[in-house]
């Protein structure tokens, strides 16, 4: 089944160390997404890529980067510059980043079961 | 600047007890309005996409219409199952990815 998987599901980090988070989906999607989720609060967008080798901070990068070197992956590192890193990290994709490709739902996400990320 | 409002945050139902969620938005030219589903500790889980004022869509319980200022969320007759996060969202204006609102937690008692 095509999906998306993130890794790990739980992860405690120490102050001043830098955490990976891998995201991999099976779609064949181009576009791929990382929000992070606060209780109480919407999800906001951290960084996304339209493409491979391409990508474009959101509304709160600062203290995390990306990477998109395979079509499939799009793993996101918080770094120790991240003030406050605990929350839930959501990865999702698309078909593309829906700019006017006439293609119905190219613009739909699927959301990976998340990441839940606590600071020690 | 690009928004979405949904309303209320929390909305408790007996079992049978049809409503309705609202999401407001402001955006510059709407090309598309997202609901999504989320249970607790899970991604988020697709519902509905509603492009043009006077759509409207259903599955099951869940009837989703669109003006050009709100989306409504009716449940009919709802189940302790349909007990979740609704999260509304709209493509933003400038860009191409999605603002979401905070969602509004159903809880639906037996």
């Amino acid at each position: 089944d095509g999906g998306i998987t993130q890794s790990p599901k739980y992860l405690f980090r120490k102050e001043g160390q830098n955490v990976t988070l891998s995201c991999e989906q099976n779609l064949n999607h181009d576009a791929m997404y990382w929000y992070r989720q606060d209780p109480g609060q919407g999800l906001r967008l951290i960084y996304y890529s339209q493409i491979v080798n391409d990508f474009q901070k959101g509304d709160i990068a600062e203290g995390y980067s990306v990477s998109r070197e395979k079509k499939e992956s799009f793993p996101l590192t918080v770094t120790s510059a991240q003030q406050n890193p605990t929350a839930f990290y959501l990865c999702a994709s698309s078909i593309d980043f829906g700019r006017g490709t006439g293609v119905s739902g190219a613009n739909v996400l699927t959301f990976g079961a998340g990441s839940r990320l606590t600071v020690l | 600047e690009d928004q979405v409002t949904q309303s209320p945050e929390a909305l408790r139902l007996q079992e049978g007890e049809s409503s309705s969620l609202n999401c407001s938005y402001t955006v510059s030219g709407l090309r598309g309005l997202f609901w999504y589903r989320q249970d607790p500790g899970k991604g988020p889980e697709f519902l509905f996409t509603l492009y043009s004022a006077g759509e409207e869509k259903e599955k099951e319980r869940l009837k989703a219409t669109l003006t050009k200022k709100e989306s409504f969320l009716h449940i009919t007759a709802p189940k302790p199952e349909d007990s979740a996060t609704y999260l509304c969202a709209v493509i933003r204006g400038s860009q191409g990815n999605l603002i979401f609102g905070k969602g509004t937690k159903l809880s639906v008692k037996p």
